[in-house]
């Protein structure tokens, strides 16, 4: 059974990096079948799918367009986990974060575990 | 552009059936979804997935209460014999040339 822990902190302040890790048990983070993604949900933007990481041969990551010039997402091996950094952060990215195992089926990709989530105050 | 539309809420009596609804814009009619539920205060949990032809597959453990089907570009999750757990929001969710697509959820009340 996939499980997924996320960890980090509660509350961080505005133009500060925002840093939550998502370790990982029952599944690897180097899977050649999964990818590794985080997902935030707000009353005012909904559940919104923020990026992934994934490895085939090589690691690779999507970014949303929304949150791409401040995003990373990175693997860590050794840890079986990984992590998510939101640069810059305004009151506008507080929100609960997710982090969620994804996969394909004939064409979709899909989430089909989800982490409890952590919630996150932008503020001073 | 991929949207995924939900009424904003749909109501049932316990023991009921209740048919909920997830459409996909126009151009993407033979897209497959995911249906996933989040109960209060509780993160997602994935539901199944649904092709546009209405088969489906569901996660772990989903109660065969818990069903999909399919018609143009609209895709349909039913729950029948409704329960109190079942009061929760359910989004779809499918995917499209590099990003990922919610819809805006259906609360589902229990009465």
């Amino acid at each position: 059974q996939v499980q997924l822990q996320q960890s980090g902190p509660g509350l961080v302040k505005p133009s500060q990096t925002l840093s939550l890790t998502c370790a990982i048990s029952g599944d690897s983070v180097s899977s050649n079948s999964a990818a590794w993604n985080w997902i935030r949900q707000s009353p005012s933007r909904g559940l919104e799918w923020l990026g992934r990481t994934y490895y085939r041969s090589k690691w690779y990551n999507d970014y949303a367009a929304s949150v791409k010039s401040r995003i990373t997402i990175n693997p860590d091996t050794s840890k079986n986990q990984f992590s998510l950094q939101l640069n810059s952060v305004t009151p506008e990215d507080t929100a609960v974060y997710y982090c969620a195992r994804g996969g394909y089926s004939y064409g979709l990709y899909y989430m089909d575990v989800w982490g409890k989530g952590t919630t996150v105050t932008v503020s001073s | 552009q991929l949207v995924l539309t939900q009424s904003p809420s749909a109501s049932a009596s316990l023991g009921a059936s209740v048919k909920l609804t997830c459409t996909l814009s126009s151009g993407h009619s033979s897209y497959a979804i995911a249906w996933h539920q989040q109960q209060p205060e509780k993160g997602p949990r994935y539901l199944m997935k649904l092709n546009s032809d209405g088969s489906h597959s569901k996660g772990d453990g989903i109660p065969d209460r818990f069903s999909g089907s399919s018609s143009g570009a609209e895709r349909y999750l039913t729950i029948s014999s409704l329960q109190s757990e079942d009061e929760a929001d359910y989004y779809c969710q499918t995917w499209g040339t590099g990003i990922l697509v919610f819809g805006t959820g259906t609360k589902v009340t229990v009465l």
